[in-house]
């Protein structure tokens, strides 16, 4: 079936510096992807959506310099997070939409960052 | 404004003591309600998506059903590895997911 892998599953770095998580559609073309972030316990929180060839979309309060998303391929979006914070630290996870079956959406298996 | 909402918030099983999940939603016109499982720390897996009033899919132990205003995943003779918290999402018209609070269901040996 239909397969969106997230790249790297988890993730440290340092306080100031950037991390790029990448997310692939395996076995289909996806023209909109997602990120999403979800704190424990909680409901995902959809942070941006990234449309191929155009800029992302974000949700009310995401900031856009400070989570850079790019869409460059049908089959390809990252995310960076950059200057990060130990505020930033979270279970990030994305999804890409399936037009050509009815349009479901599939979800990666997530990336944990932790920013000492 | 699409509202999902998901009851029970928590289920507590014995093996093989089949339940269901509702999912009532309110939307102005529904594309697609879809069923997730999330195991913990981990992205949700996909289950079923409906489209229609009156459509039915099943997947093993899992039976998905939609009416005109709610969906219900059935759980028949529900086994430990069932357990997982069970997310329900109503597609809208610009492709984003309206999620609901989702139900932990947790199964007993």
């Amino acid at each position: 079936g239909a397969v969106v892998s997230q790249h790297p599953s988890w993730v440290i770095c340092k306080s100031g510096t950037s991390v790029k998580i990448e997310c692939r559609s395996l076995d289909f073309q996806a023209t909109t992807m997602f990120w999403y972030r979800q704190f424990p316990k909680q409901s995902l929180m959809l942070m941006a959506t990234s449309n191929e060839g155009s800029k992302a979309t974000y949700e009310q309060g995401v900031e856009k310099d400070k989570f850079l998303i790019n869409h460059a391929s049908l089959t390809l979006s990252t995310l960076t997070v950059t200057s990060a914070h130990p505020e930033d630290s979270s279970f990030y996870i994305c999804s890409a939409r399936d037009a050509y079956r009815g349009n479901t959406i599939y979800f990666g298996e997530g990336s944990w960052l932790t920013v000492v | 404004e699409d509202q999902v909402t998901q009851s029970p918030e928590a289920l507590r099983l014995q093996e093989g003591e089949s339940s269901s999940l509702n999912c009532s939603y309110t939307v102005s016109g529904l594309r697609g309600l879809f069923w997730y499982r999330q195991d913990p720390g981990k992205g949700p897996e996909f289950l079923f998506t409906l489209y229609s009033a009156g459509e039915e899919k099943e997947k093993e132990r899992l039976k998905a059903t939609l009416t005109k205003k709610e969906s219900f995943l059935h759980i028949t003779a529900p086994k430990p590895e069932d357990s997982a918290t069970y997310l329900c999402a109503v597609l809208r018209d610009d492709y984003k997911l309206s999620f609901g609070a989702g139900t932990t269901v947790t199964v007993r040996a």
